[in-house]
């Protein structure tokens, strides 16, 4: 079946360091991908999303990998910030052409100051 | 630019009340989709409209869940009779097109099923 999976539940670094978050994802038919941050009290946030017709993606502080060989998604993050403290999910759009996304269970990112 | 709205944010009544849900999408923004997300796991799918048609209600539980879009803009979702299963954060989320594109979400309707 369909599913989205994060490798690790909780992921302690220190402010400044890079972080980098990982995603495992199971349909072969997905063909887009996004990665939200969720703070507490909040709805989803997009941070970045990817086509499966590139491997990598920049934005602001954030990089986002596919490997689609061995189905595999990850998040760096640079000069993790105390904001950065988050839970963060990636979500991709399985096989159906709606548009609807599938989320994984979320990484909660805690930075240490 | 506004982004999706909700309401309430937060709902507390016992089992077997009902309960709605407003949303208002994202302005032009044909497609709209409500998400259950429970404690520490990640959203979930509900339903999907397309303007005022239903795209995806696969895992909507029927028996007790109803949404509308009657004019294609802003949407209702209701639970009648709440189980306490149901507790959990109703999101809200629109986009503009229903294929690949960014999906935007509004904070969520938090809901205690006591």
């Amino acid at each position: 079946g369909e599913s989205v999976g994060l490798h690790l539940p909780t992921l302690s670094v220190q402010e400044g360091d890079n972080s980098i978050i990982n995603c495992a994802y199971s349909n072969s038919a997905s063909d887009y991908f996004i990665w939200y941050k969720q703070e507490s009290g909040k709805g989803p946030q997009f941070i970045i999303d990817i086509r499966s017709n590139m491997d990598k993606r920049q934005g602001q502080r954030v990089t986002v990998l596919l490997n689609k060989t061995v189905k595999h998604l990850s998040l760096q993050i640079a000069a993790t910030q105390p904001g950065d403290s988050a839970v963060y999910f990636c979500a991709e759009n399985g096989s159906s052409n709606t548009g609807k996304l599938i989320f994984g269970q979320g990484t909660t990112l805690q930075v240490k100051p | 630019e506004a982004g999706v709205a909700q309401s309430p944010r937060y709902k507390i009544i016992e089992k077997r009340q009902s309960v709605a849900f407003w949303c208002n999408p994202i302005s032009g923004h044909a497609t709209l989709y409500w998400y259950q997300q429970i404690l520490g796991q990640g959203p979930k799918l509900l339903i999907q409209f397309q303007n005022n048609g239903v795209v995806d209600d696969s895992q909507l539980p029927k028996d007790r869940f109803s949404a509308e879009r009657l004019k294609g803009v802003d949407s209702t979702l209701k639970i009648q009779p709440a189980k306490l299963e149901d507790s959990a954060v109703y999101l809200c989320a629109s986009s503009p097109v229903n294929s690949g594109n960014t999906i935007y979400f509004g904070e969520g309707s938090w809901l205690t099923v006591v």
